[in-house]
């Protein structure tokens, strides 16, 4: 079975100051993560996904995140936020392999960019 | 590719009425995916199709939901007997097989409301 915590259920950042989401999952086999951002009344857009190649990964919009085995962790960043960048984000596990396909997604992060 | 839609966007219904919804996937998408969405809450997997073929189910899908997938191409799914329980954004996603460049696309959504 998989499932994702994400620490703090608001973030609030200043414009320009770095973006810090935290995403620690558990997965019984080798995990595929994801992180959605997702405006209101809006789906689910990709930022950015891991499946077993580089641990630092690139995403849309100036994203990144990296992945620690070690710390069964997926934190999400942004060097310098942008009002634009106001959204609810949620991280996601996916233990494709292991049985289960769907995603299993956490509670989510309402990040909140102060002018 | 002109992406994952979802229709009706918005329906509203009395309790014990029922509903159905559809989704049209990314073509050449073989997988589809049913989520549903409450308020302040990420995305709960429901129900997922390869092709024609319905492989699993959530226990969150109880015997009043239904989900169809004929012909592998778009899905239906079907809310008997609504509750207001059942008020929430229901959400489709498509993807091909998995590899290193799988990910799930999401639509809109469907917001249902249950008076």
């Amino acid at each position: 079975a998989q499932s994702v915590t994400q620490l703090g259920s608001h973030v609030s950042v200043s414009e320009g100051a770095l973006v810090l989401l935290r995403c620690n999952y558990s997965s019984s086999v080798p995990p595929y993560l994801f992180w959605y951002v997702q405006y209101p009344n809006q789906g689910l857009q990709l930022l950015l996904k891991y499946t077993s190649a580089a641990t630092l990964v690139k995403g849309i919009n100036g994203f990144e995140a990296e992945f620690k085995k070690s710390e069964t962790s997926f934190h999400l960043t942004k060097p310098s936020a942008h009002m634009s960048d106001a959204a609810e984000y949620f991280c996601a596990v996916s233990a494709l392999g292991g049985g289960a396909d769907g995603l299993t997604f956490g509670k989510g992060t309402h990040l909140i960019i102060q002018p | 590719d002109t992406g994952v839609s979802q229709n009706p966007r918005h329906k509203i219904t009395k309790r014990g009425q029922n509903v159905t919804f559809r989704c049209d996937p990314i073509s050449e998408h073989n997988r589809l995916y049913w989520y549903r969405q409450t308020l302040g809450q990420g995305p709960e997997f429901l129900t997922y199709f390869q092709n024609e073929a319905q492989l699993e189910k959530s226990r969150l899908l109880s015997d009043r939901f239904s989900a169809e997938r004929p012909k592998g191409s778009f899905s239906t799914l079907e809310i008997q007997r609504t509750e207001q329980g059942d008020s929430a954004m229901y959400l489709c996603a498509s993807s091909k097989d998995p590899g290193p460049t799988y990910e799930q696309y999401f639509g809109p959504g469907t917001r249902l409301t249950v008076t």
